[in-house]
């Protein structure tokens, strides 16, 4: 059973930091996976999508990398905003079942 | 484009009940996953539905039931309800089957009493 771990569960910073956030999987044998963001109360915001033959991806600000063999992906969010204040969670769908497996997210607060 | 909607947004259930929630994906996209999402179990993948067939199923008991219809929408039941059931109902959809970016709809916030 795929395992999905984020660490750390909460960071604070100040405004204008770089963030990195970690997510961390067991099993090496994925499809693909995703980064969301979830607002409070809130349905979840896809932010990247990396192929299983992928190393990273780049969106504005957001560059998601992924190491398939050590099991890590890493999201990094460059000179972060209070706007960027959110619960940040990695999912991995699995190469064969194509489940979706979701780590417990980090939740971040960018302090203005 | 709309986005996913579900309804309703809120429900209030008592234990033994059972409850109907509804989701419509984003207009051309013909596959709809659920997810149940809990402050102690996070979220849990439910099932997922492609051209009215359930294609892959969660680790839940039989209680949780759904199904897609021709246009796409789908629903998902729970029967006899127990207080563990409170959960955030989330849907998502996407174009094809299996592998594409998911698209989330806002939940529906269910509370068992």
């Amino acid at each position: 059973k795929q395992e999905v771990t984020q660490i750390p569960a909460a960071l604070s910073v100040p405004e204008g930091e770089n963030l990195v956030l970690n997510c961390s999987f067991t099993d090496s044998a994925i499809y693909n996976l995703q980064w969301f963001r979830q607002d409070p109360g809130k349905g979840l915001t896809s932010l990247l999508l990396i192929q299983s033959s992928q190393r990273e991806q780049t969106s504005g600000r957001l560059n998601a990398s992924l190491d398939k063999s050590s099991g890590r992906s890493t999201l990094y969010i460059a000179a972060s905003q209070p706007g960027d204040s959110a619960t940040y969670l990695c999912a991995v769908r699995g190469g064969n079942d194509y489940k979706l497996s979701f780590g417990a997210g980090t939740t971040v607060t960018v302090r203005a | 484009k709309a986005g996913v909607t579900q309804t309703p947004r809120y429900l209030i259930k008592t234990r033994g009940q059972q409850v109907t929630l509804s989701c419509s994906p984003i207009s051309g996209h013909r596959s709809v996953s659920w997810y149940q999402q809990t402050p102690g179990q996070g979220l849990q993948f439910l099932f997922e539905y492609f051209s009215e067939t359930q294609r892959n199923k969660g680790n839940f008991p039989g209680r949780f039931s759904g199904r897609q219809f021709s246009n796409s929408r789908s629903e998902m039941n729970v029967s006899t309800l127990e207080l563990g059931d409170s959960a955030l109902y989330l849907c998502a959809s996407s174009p094809r089957e299996g592998g594409d970016t998911q698209y989330f709809g806002p939940g529906t916030r269910l509370t068992v009493l």
